[in-house]
């Protein structure tokens, strides 16, 4: 079946742009995370939801960061006001419950470059 | 968030047998052991995971400590597809919390 997805692939944006990266879930997945890659370092979290609820974004490094997700399946992660520290591979992953054991799947990631 | 231990990289010779280890020796109970690895340029992908007894899948199997302190993956005849970062998790609650892993490279 699919997995998830994440759009655009590839991002370039002018220091100070607003950009919006969207995922789609696998369908009918409970949770949905954003982590952030930085190169050469493992992934950070950044939020985690539990169908359309918000339920942690310790993550998120400031608030310039923004994540929702409406409806319980897609989400977007927004980043106001881009800066060069942004640069990174944002990554989203599902899973189908919410247990510790679960497994979470990975998209591919959005590689953003902030110029 | 518990923390992991794990060596910077490793090699292995294809079609040989790779035991990566990793230490978590702060474990607690509810703490379950899961690896991923990432491939260039592509996310993490799931590997295996377990709690106290020794576990097997189609890709790899784990070996866990008795006393849960440490781990080892194995992987029964690397390919060079096997090549990648693999890290090494404790998960309790709902994120992961990744460390820096350890490189897997694969000699033809």
């Amino acid at each position: 079946g699919a997995g998830v997805s994440q759009s655009p692939r590839y991002k370039v944006a002018k220091r100070g742009q607003d950009v919006a990266l969207r995922c789609d879930p696998i369908s009918g997945h409970v949770s949905l995370f954003w982590y952030q890659q930085a190169l050469g370092q493992g992934p950070e979290f950044l939020t985690y939801f539990q169908n359309e609820a918000q339920l942690d974004k310790s993550g998120l490094p400031s608030d310039r960061f923004f994540a929702e997700r409406p409806e319980g399946s897609v989400s977007t992660l927004k980043i106001q006001r881009t800066q060069q520290e942004d640069s990174a591979v944002y990554l989203c992953a599902s899973s189908q419950r919410v247990k510790p054991q679960e497994t979470q799947y990975f998209g591919p990631g959005t590689r953003l470059l902030v110029l | 968030d518990a923390k992991t231990t794990q060596p910077n990289s490793m090699e292995s010779n294809e079609e040989e047998p790779v035991h990566l280890p990793c230490n978590h020796s702060t474990i607690s109970g509810t703490d379950y052991i899961h690896w991923y690895r990432q491939l260039p340029s592509q996310g993490p992908e799931y590997v295996i995971h377990g709690l106290t007894s020794n576990v097997n899948n189609r890709m790899a199997s784990l070996a866990i400590a008795e006393d849960r302190k440490s781990s080892t993956l194995i992987l029964h005849r690397a390919t060079l597809r096997d090549a990648a970062v693999y890290y090494c998790i404790l998960k309790t609650g709902n994120k992961l919390v990744f460390g820096a892993g350890t490189i897997l490279r694969v000699k033809s």
